[in-house]
């Protein structure tokens, strides 16, 4: 089955940039979504086909995807963007769905 | 807007079922791919599987020998039973909906429901 890898956590002060990365084999050539999650709350779909916003989604919250790397950026970091973010794809070959095991963002 | 809301009980004793309700409301459930989603304590999300409206149904092959996903259109609700359980399976059980086809994420979800599973 195909295994998605994420960092634990990744830390940042408020107005820098953040980068989260989900790897996966080949996985620039799957379409890669990612999700934030306060605690408490339900996941909520920041980006989709690897930098697609949802509407309501901040501009800045953006996304790449190449080779084995997938990236989420976050641009002039907040407090409220403080959550655990965790990256999904499709697995066409089974289609099953898989998720990363997440990321704890935390703003310093 | 639709939105998803599950239900059932939040404490099941080892070894039996565990059956969870979502109801959909503000869209029809008609046309529409649904899945089961879990997150153990501290874990990452877990797919369980999915059914379309037609009652069409995939399962993660680590859960598929104890897992039954069905609908009810009359109802506009999809439910979950997972037999034989233990603590493993405790977690706050999600569902969602899925984009296909035009693509294959999850939005919305519902605000999701503890189960523990007691011995």
């Amino acid at each position: 089955s195909y295994v998605l890898t994420q960092p634990p956590s990744v830390s940042v002060a408020p107005g820098q940039t953040a980068t989260i990365t989900c790897g996966g084999n080949d996985i620039g050539r799957k379409s890669v979504h990612w999700y934030q999650q306060k605690p408490g709350q339900a996941p909520v779909l920041v980006l989709h086909d690897d930098s697609d916003r949802p509407s309501g989604i901040p501009e800045r919250f953006s996304g790449s995807n190449s080779g084995n790397t997938a990236t989420l950026t976050i641009s002039r970091v907040e407090a409220g963007d403080e959550a655990d973010y965790s990256c999904q794809v499709w697995d066409s070959n089974v289609d099953h769905y898989v998720f990363g095991p997440g990321t704890k963002f935390t703003v310093l | 807007q639709v939105q998803l809301q599950e239900s059932g009980p939040g404490l099941v004793k080892s070894s039996e079922t565990l059956s969870l309700i979502c109801s959909v409301s503000g869209g029809s459930i008609r046309g529409y791919y649904w899945s089961w989603i879990r997150q153990t304590p501290g874990k990452g999300l877990e797919w369980i599987g999915y059914i379309y409206s037609s009652g069409n149904t995939i399962y993660n092959p680590s859960l598929m020998s104890r897992v039954t996903i069905s609908v009810d259109m009359a109802k506009n609700q999809f439910s979950l039973q997972l037999n034989s359980v233990s603590a493993a399976d405790t977690a706050v059980y999600y569902c969602a909906r899925h984009a296909r086809p035009r693509g294959f994420w999850f939005d919305p979800w519902g605000q999701g429901t503890l189960v523990t599973v007691s011995s």
